[in-house]
């Protein structure tokens, strides 16, 4: 089955800095890949993803890129805030019609951002 | 608030007893998913319904674990004889399921602590 490693498992950056955290996925079928960030205590939330058929999506401060290659994808976050602190999420599945799209989770990075 | 809802939130029982959560999907949503949480790990797949068809389970949901989902509205997650390893959050999520896309939309969860 698939397997999704996240790395780092913890991040620490000052404001205004640039963070990127990384994931590696096992089955080369999956084709969608979500990005989700967690408060403290709070459900997921989904704040970007990316199908198979691009190589990069770009959200304002947040950007995501796809080497389907290499099967890793990336999140970049470009001016980094304190309320970006949260621990983040990288996910996999095979999202394509009538498949389950179950989503297979890395272990978390826990960003801290720094005043 | 048109999300995914789950109640309750938090639950504290014995040993040995039976506990049950509730979840309801957002109202277009035809699939939906339980996962478990807990602490510094990300969320682990369960089990998944299309409408009212159960069509995954993992093998993390033992034989002491049933979901239903009798007329592919809301969803119920009972856990009999529970043990301290139950100790978890566990979150409901709904999707679509469409063609056009799959993204999983999560609740805020429900906590349950087995003392």
């Amino acid at each position: 089955g698939e397997n999704v490693e996240q790395h780092p498992s913890t991040l620490s950056v000052q404001e205004g800095d640039s963070a990127v955290i990384k994931c590696t996925y096992s089955d080369s079928a999956s084709n969608y890949f979500p990005w989700y960030k967690q408060e403290l205590g709070k459900r997921p939330q989904l704040i970007i993803d990316i199908r198979s058929n691009v190589g990069e999506k770009k959200d304002q401060r947040i950007a995501v890129t796809l080497n389907k290659t290499a099967k890793h994808f990336s999140l970049h976050i470009t001016e980094t805030q304190p309320e970006d602190s949260a621990v983040y999420f990288c996910a996999a599945s095979k999202d394509y019609g009538g498949s389950q799209g179950n989503l297979i989770f890395g272990k978390g990075t826990k960003l801290s951002v720094k005043p | 608030d048109t999300g995914v809802s789950q109640n309750p939130r938090h639950k504290i029982t014995k040993r040995g007893q039976n506990v049950t959560f509730r979840c309801d999907p957002i109202s277009e949503h035809n699939r939906l998913y339980w996962y478990r949480q807990t602490l510094g790990q990300g969320p682990e797949f369960l089990t998944y319904f299309q409408n009212e068809a159960q069509l995954e389970k993992s093998r993390l949901l033992s034989d002491r674990f049933s979901a239903e989902r009798p007329k592919g509205s809301f969803s119920t997650l009972e856990i009999q004889r529970t043990e301290q390893g139950d100790s978890a959050m566990y979150l409901c999520a709904s999707s679509t399921g469409t063609l056009s896309g799959n993204t999983i939309y999560f609740g805020e969860g429900s906590w349950l602590t087995v003392v």
